[in-house]
């Protein structure tokens, strides 16, 4: 079956390091690829998304290409903010089936201090 | 931009009572769908409705049952709330055909 699965957290930056959070995905076809945002109390926002090998998907500084050779689609942020902490949560749709074969990996806790 | 409203942030259970939490979309999507996130489980489908009154169980759909009477209106019912139902409830939905899932703001539900 499709399984994401994500760099496991919680991880502690200072303000203006530089981001990677991992992602790797099992899948068969050719899925689409999503990072979601989730701020403290909030529920989840959609960050980027890429729906085709190579693609990369950009929002608020944040970056991910999606890798076929490699299945990933690590998140990549060059300089992050204080507001930048939350959880992220990498997913994947199936290129076939029904809509609800959405999944999500089991999120990363960001943290960045000032 | 799409709207996903759930209609209570926060609420307060006693074991045994029924609860309903309301969800409505306003960008007309087919699918919607209840979620609950948990510490270290990450997200859970409860269920998922791809159609006024058709609905198809996720993965944890024990304990629960939905209700979509309307398109824009996804309801999720806990017939007896139990202290293990203690969690963030997430409706969404998406246009289908389609990619992008968009959530509500979530409902903190603690059955005491």
């Amino acid at each position: 079956g499709n399984s994401v699965t994500q760099m496991e957290g919680p991880v502690t930056l200072s303000e203006e390091a530089f981001l990677t959070i991992n992602c790797t995905y099992t899948a068969t076809g050719y899925p689409s690829l999503f990072w979601y945002v989730q701020y403290p109390g909030e529920g989840l926002q959609l960050l980027l998304k890429a729906t085709k090998a190579d693609d990369k998907g950009s929002n608020k500084g944040f970056e991910a290409t999606y890798r076929k050779e490699t299945t990933s689609f690590h998140l990549e942020k060059g300089s992050v903010q204080v507001s930048d902490s939350a959880v992220y949560f990498c997913a994947l749709k199936a290129s076939s089936g029904s809509a609800r074969q959405l999944t999500f990996g089991s999120g990363t806790q960001l943290t960045v201090l000032p | 931009d799409v709207k996903v409203t759930q209609s209570s942030r926060y609420l307060v259970k006693r074991t045994g009572e029924k609860v309903f939490l309301e969800c409505v979309q306003d960008m007309d999507h087919e699918n919607m769908f209840w979620y609950r996130q948990d510490p270290g489980l990450g997200l859970r489908l409860i269920y998922f409705s791809y159609d006024v009154k058709m609905k198809e169980k996720g993965d944890i759909p024990e304990g629960y049952s939905v209700s979509r009477e309307k398109k824009e209106r996804f309801s999720l019912i806990l017939e007896s709330a139990s202290t293990n139902q203690t969690s963030m409830y997430l409706c969404a939905s998406s246009q289908s055909p389609g990619n992008t899932i968009y959530f509500g703001e979530g409902s903190w539900l603690t059955v005491v």
